[in-house]
C-alpha cells in the first residue's frame, strides 16, 4: 500500500486554468506538507498542516490554495497558472509529536507543466 | 537560521569505487540531518537520518554518515558504489521548530561502468 499518495502524477494545462493536486497518506500521521521542486532541482516548502491546521506558510503566491479536509488530506489548489507554475509538487506527511527527529515520508511527486 | 549547503552538484564515480557526497549544515540548535534519494521520475526516499544519537548512522543499500559537530559536517559515503546507485541525493536539516525539512540543492551521482 502506497503510504503517502498524490494524484494526478503528470499534468499538462494551460496558463490561466485552475487545477488541484490531491493528496493522501495512510500513515496515521498529524502533520502534512507540500514543497515544490522547480527546474533545478531544488526542493522548498510551500504549506505544512498539523491536524488540519495551517503552521507553515512560506512566501508563495497567494494564487496557491492548500485546504485540508481531514488530517490523512491535504489538497493544493492553484489558480490563473503561470508558466513559473511548471515544477514537481511534492506531498508529504509526518508524525510531529514535539519530536524534530521524526521523519517525512514523501509522495511520487505531481509533475505539472504549464503551456 | 538553518541551512545546509551540498558542495559539489555532480559526482561521477566508477562502479566499486568510493562514494562521498558533501554536506555542510548551519544551525543554532543541535541539528537534526537527513539524507535523501530521488531516482529519475521518482519521489524522495529517506536513506538515513541523524537524531543526536550515535554519530555514525547507518541506512539503507549500503550507504552511512558521519555527524562531525567540529567540522559542521554530516557526509555520506558508500565504500562501492553500483550502477543503481545514479540518483539526486539531498541533504536536509529540520528547521528550528522542527516541522519542516529545509534541502540542501542537491548532489547528482553518475556511476559509470
Amino acid at each position: 500500500d502506497t503510504a503517502v499518495s498524490q494524484t494526478p502524477k503528470y499534468l499538462v494545462t494551460q496558463m490561466g486554468n485552475d487545477k488541484s493536486i490531491k493528496c493522501e497518506q495512510n500513515l496515521g500521521h498529524d502533520t502534512m506538507y507540500w514543497y515544490k521542486q522547480d527546474s533545478k532541482k531544488f526542493l522548498k516548502i510551500m504549506f505544512s498542516y498539523n491536524n488540519k491546521e495551517l503552521i507553515i506558510n512560506e512566501t508563495v503566491p497567494n494564487r496557491f490554495s492548500p485546504k485540508s479536509p481531514d488530517k490523512a488530506h491535504l489538497n493544493l489548489h492553484i489558480n490563473s497558472l503561470e508558466l513559473g507554475d511548471s515544477a514537481v509538487y511534492f506531498c508529504a506527511s509526518s508524525l510531529l509529536d514535539s519530536l524534530p527527529g521524526n521523519t517525512i515520508y514523501f509522495g511520487e511527486g505531481s509533475w505539472l507543466t504549464v503551456v | 537560521a538553518q541551512s545546509v549547503t551540498q558542495l559539489g552538484s555532480h559526482v561521477s564515480v566508477s562502479e566499486g569505487a568510493l562514494v562521498l557526497l558533501r554536506c555542510n549544515y548551519s544551525s543554532s540548535v543541535p541539528p537534526y540531518l537527513f539524507w535523501y534519494v530521488q531516482y529519475p521520475n521518482q519521489g524522495l526516499q529517506l536513506l538515513l537520518k541523524y537524531t543526536s544519537a550515535a554519530t555514525l548512522v547507518k541506512g539503507i543499500n549500503g550507504f552511512e554518515a558521519e555527524f562531525k559537530k567540529s567540522e559542521t559536517s554530516f557526509h555520506l559515503t558508500k565504500p562501492s558504489a553500483h550502477m543503481s546507485d545514479a540518483a539526486e541525493y539531498f541533504c536536509a536539516v529540520k528547521n528550528q521548530a522542527g516541522t519542516a525539512l529545509i534541502f540542501g540543492k542537491g548532489t547528482t551521482l553518475s556511476v559509470s561502468s
